[in-house]
Parts: C-alpha cells; sequence; structure tokens
C-alpha cells in the first residue's frame, strides 16, 4: 500500500526556518517525481515544488512565491523527501502536502497524497 | 503561468442531481487535467486523469470530458458522500496550477 507521512510543521516565527519531512513506504519513490503542495487556512491548493526523479537526476522545480526560499531535496536510501523552508512569511501559513507524481516517460498526475502537516508563521 | 477557473465555485445539490463543474484553462492544455475530491480534514483523492480516465476504484458516476482550454467533472448522480469540495488541475506545464475549487453542499 502507498503511504506518504508528512512530519516537521509546528508553530515559526516570521523570517525564521522549518524542514519538513516526507516518509515513503509501499514504492519506490526514486521512481517518481514527488512534490510539496499546500492549502492555506480556508484557501485552495497551491502547488509549492517538485523533485524529479532518478530518471532526470532529481532535477528541481518551484512556484515563484517560494522559490529562493525553500528547497526540495531527498534521501534516496531512507525513501524520503524533505523541504526546507527559510525566511518565512505568514502567508506560507498552511497545511503542507506531500504527493507522490508520476514516473518518468509517463505523464500522470499527483496519484496519492499524505495526510498534510500544519505550519503556522506566526510572532 | 496557466490559470484554471473553475465555475461555479459553489453548488447546492440534492442526492440523485445530475452534477456538472466546468473548468477553463487559460492555455492550451492537451488533455492534462486531472480532477480531485477533497473532504474537510483530509487529503485530495484523485478521481479523474488525462481529462477523462477514471482513477482505479472511483465509482463510474464520476466522468470528465474535454481538451484543450474547456474540461468538465459531471456527476451522473450525486450520493451523499460526494458532498465536498472539487479542484482541476494542470500537469501540462510548469508551474503546475489548481482551479479554486467547486464546493458542492446539501440542498
Amino acid at each position: 500500500e502507498v503511504q506518504l507521512v508528512e512530519s516537521g510543521g509546528g508553530l515559526v516565527q516570521p523570517g525564521g526556518s522549518l524542514r519538513l519531512s516526507c516518509a515513503a513506504s509501499g514504492f519506490t519513490s526514486s521512481d517518481h517525481t514527488m512534490d510539496w503542495v499546500r492549502q492555506g487556512p480556508g484557501k485552495g491548493l497551491e502547488w509549492v515544488g517538485r523533485s524529479g526523479n532518478k530518471g532526470d537526476g532529481y532535477n528541481t522545480e518551484y512556484a515563484a512565491s517560494v522559490r529562493g526560499r525553500f528547497t526540495i531535496s531527498r534521501d534516496v536510501s531512507k525513501n524520503s523527501l524533505y523541504l526546507q523552508m527559510n525566511s518565512l512569511k505568514s502567508e506560507d501559513t498552511a497545511v503542507y502536502y506531500c504527493a507522490r507524481g508520476p514516473v518518468r516517460g509517463t505523464r500522470r498526475p499527483l496519484d496519492h497524497w499524505g495526510q498534510g502537516t500544519l505550519v503556522t508563521v506566526s510572532s | 503561468d496557466i490559470q484554471l477557473t473553475q465555475s461555479p465555485s459553489f453548488l447546492s445539490a440534492s442526492v440523485g442531481d445530475r452534477v456538472t463543474i466546468t473548468c477553463r484553462a487559460s492555455q492550451d492544455i492537451s488533455s492534462y487535467l486531472a480532477w480531485y475530491q477533497e473532504k474537510a480534514g483530509k487529503a485530495p483523492n484523485l478521481l479523474i486523469y488525462l481529462a477523462s480516465t477514471l482513477q482505479t476504484g472511483v465509482p463510474s458516476r464520476f466522468s470528465g470530458s474535454g481538451s484543450g482550454t474547456e474540461f468538465t467533472l459531471t456527476i451522473s448522480s450525486l450520493q451523499a458522500e460526494d458532498f465536498a469540495t472539487y479542484y482541476c488541475h494542470q500537469h501540462n506545464s510548469y508551474p503546475l496550477t489548481f482551479g479554486g475549487g467547486t464546493k458542492v453542499e446539501i440542498k
């Protein structure tokens, strides 16, 4: 069974940093792109960024709103994905989801999501 | 960036009703359009991908159609468990984007 479990959320002050983790199981995450998507309180879904799969060297892509502040990385040995968030702003307050993307050569959407972890940026 | 405009943003319907939600893309996205269902406190659940392909395990009352810039999600006979918020999502090009959502409530 595919499972994605996020952790690391919490309360952080504006300008602070936080690192989220996503533990994948039930599949080989290195074969898939892996994404972060967030949802602010009472808002819709916003794509944050992506780590490509091993076929494309784990190339990363980011939304303009987080580029230069957030960094996505992987630990293949742990089947895990990370989101390092720096220079946090109040508008980064959201539930952050980890989601599984397609394998190389396919054009499928995000098909499995974790339950999310809440990040609150406030003084 | 490709903007996705969903309509309506809210709809009230009864069990057994046929419901249609529209998603319009600001540029041609071919068939790289997916639909998700989200219930309060839970992660989004993939319903439809490549505009019209039903995800495994999703009831057949859900269907999708369209290509290019115009897409629809149809629920042929609304069930109690279908009251939720629905999002369209384009994965044709970066940045990936989502529609604003359509909340389906009980009339």
